[in-house]
């Protein structure tokens, strides 16, 4: 079956743009994380939804950052105004999460986002 | 709210030594607790998972991690490590439901010949 799509997969852009970041989760998960990862970095958790609920954004960075998440499936990561720093590799992740139990996170291959 | 504690960004061990990654955690309930791997450019995959029974959970490509709930934590071992063991290694916290799991920030494993 399909896994978590992410696309685009490499986005180089110019300091100044907006860009948007696609994700498609697994049909049937209800939850829906984005992260990014800088170069040489950990994971930095960006913004977390769980079905109908408020999502969890409390990792944003700034208000440049924004993410929505369309009839509980795909989701779209907006970056306005893109700073050099903004350059890293996002990640998509979702999850199959019901009362009582953990599901196992998948995760997508990334976009490579380069602001120049 | 929970956490996760990876000790140690790099760790290096020879080709067959044991691999031991430390992570240590906080939770106010039972936590579920997972490895993931990455490795170079490529996403990340569940390497094994602690949801509730045994405590010495097996996974992938020999790898195991015991759960023990006295010391908060959640080492991974393999006894023999290999040169396609190098990559980076996560641990991650859950409450559990609809809660958000947390990651720790990584452990880069390097295997030298």
């Amino acid at each position: 079956g399909a896994g978590v799509s992410q696309s685009p997969s490499n986005k180089v852009t110019e300091k100044g743009k907006d860009v948007e970041l696609r994700c498609d989760p697994i049909s049937g998960h209800t939850a829906l994380y984005w992260y990014r990862q800088s170069l040489g970095q950990g994971l930095e958790f960006l913004i977390y939804f769980q079905g109908n609920s408020a999502p969890d954004k409390s990792g944003l960075p700034s208000d440049r950052f924004s993410a929505e998440r369309t009839g509980g499936s795909v989701s779209t990561l907006t970056i306005q105004r893109t700073q050099q720093e903004d350059s890293a590799v996002y990640l998509c992740a979702s999850s199959f999460t019901a009362r009582g139990g953990a599901g196992e996170l998948f995760f997508g291959e990334g976009s490579r986002l380069t602001v120049l | 709210a929970q956490s996760v504690t990876q000790l140690g960004s790099h760790v290096s061990v020879s080709e067959g030594a044991l691999v031991l990654l430390r992570c240590n955690y906080s939770s106010s309930v039972p936590p579920y607790l997972f490895w993931y791997v990455q490795y170079p450019n490529q996403g990340l995959q569940l390497l094994l998972k602690y949801t509730t029974g045994a405590t010495l959970v097996k996974g992938i490509n020999g790898f195991e991690a015991e759960f023990k709930k006295s010391e908060t934590s959640f080492h991974l071992t393999k006894p023999s490590a290999h040169m396609s063991d190098a990559a980076e290694y996560f641990c991650a916290v859950s409450p559990g439901g609809y809660q958000k799991v947390t990651f720790g920030t990584g452990t880069k494993l390097q295997v030298i010949p």
